[in-house]
């Protein structure tokens, strides 16, 4: 069974860090490009980030560009997330998901990061 | 990178059809057949409904087709259902790597 755990949601302070991991099991997460995606408080999804199987390529939405950095560890079956600079404006649940198809079949139950002083 | 357009909000009585544009641009939407749909719960992760345009995962009941012309996509829901009470959110291939999701969506079952 495809499982997607997230964790490393807190809350932090406008201008600082915070480090998101996504889990990975019941496949083989080398085969599959992965993607996090956002939710603000009652708002719709967000695109934030998706990296190829191997890492050697990453893109990002425009307005975490040069902020966030997404990265994998396939030996560990593992996504992250590494937010520096964080805004108010972060605030939200953080996705992880499997992209294939380019579409999104499984998701995580998400993360919940509040940036707030 | 500007979220694709749907209407806030959609409704039918049980039974009706109910169907939901998402509106882009000839630089997603309209040049890749990369569109998707989803459906979301309250307080749930979203469900992947209709990928590649007309696509259905393994498990989606028949219900839900999607279609699309020119910058334009749309989920029908059929034969509405209690359960379909939910959020929708499209989502398309916008070259370079990139994605981008819809505005969402709530639909009402009266």
């Amino acid at each position: 069974e495809v499982q997607l755990v997230e964790s490393g949601g807190n809350l932090v302070q406008p201008g600082g860090s915070l480090r998101l991991s996504c889990a990975a099991s019941g496949f083989s997460l080398s085969s599959y490009w992965m993607t996090w995606v956002r939710q603000a408080p009652g708002k719709g999804l967000e695109w934030v980030a998706n990296i190829k199987q191997d890492g050697s390529e990453k893109y990002y939405v425009d307005s975490v560009r040069g902020r966030f950095t997404i990265s994998r560890d396939n030996a560990k079956n593992s996504l992250s997330l590494q937010m520096n600079s964080l805004r108010t404006e972060d605030t939200a649940v953080y996705f992880c998901a499997r992209r294939s198809y380019g579409s999104y079949g499984y998701w995580g139950q998400g993360t919940l990061v509040t940036v707030s002083s | 990178q500007s979220a694709l357009t749907q209407p806030p909000s959609a409704s039918g009585s049980p039974g009706q059809s109910v169907t939901i544009s998402c509106t882009g641009t000839s630089s997603d939407v309209g040049r890749y057949n990369y569109v998707s749909w989803y459906q979301q719960h309250p307080g749930k992760a979203p469900k992947l409904m209709i990928y590649e345009v007309t696509e259905r995962p393994s498990g989606v009941p028949d219900r839900f087709s999607g279609s699309k012309s020119g910058n334009t996509a749309s989920l029908t829901v059929s034969g509405l259902q209690a359960e379909d009470e939910a959020d929708y959110y499209c989502c398309s291939y916008a070259g370079s790597n990139i994605y981008v999701f819809g505005t969402g969506t709530r639909v009402t079952v009266l």
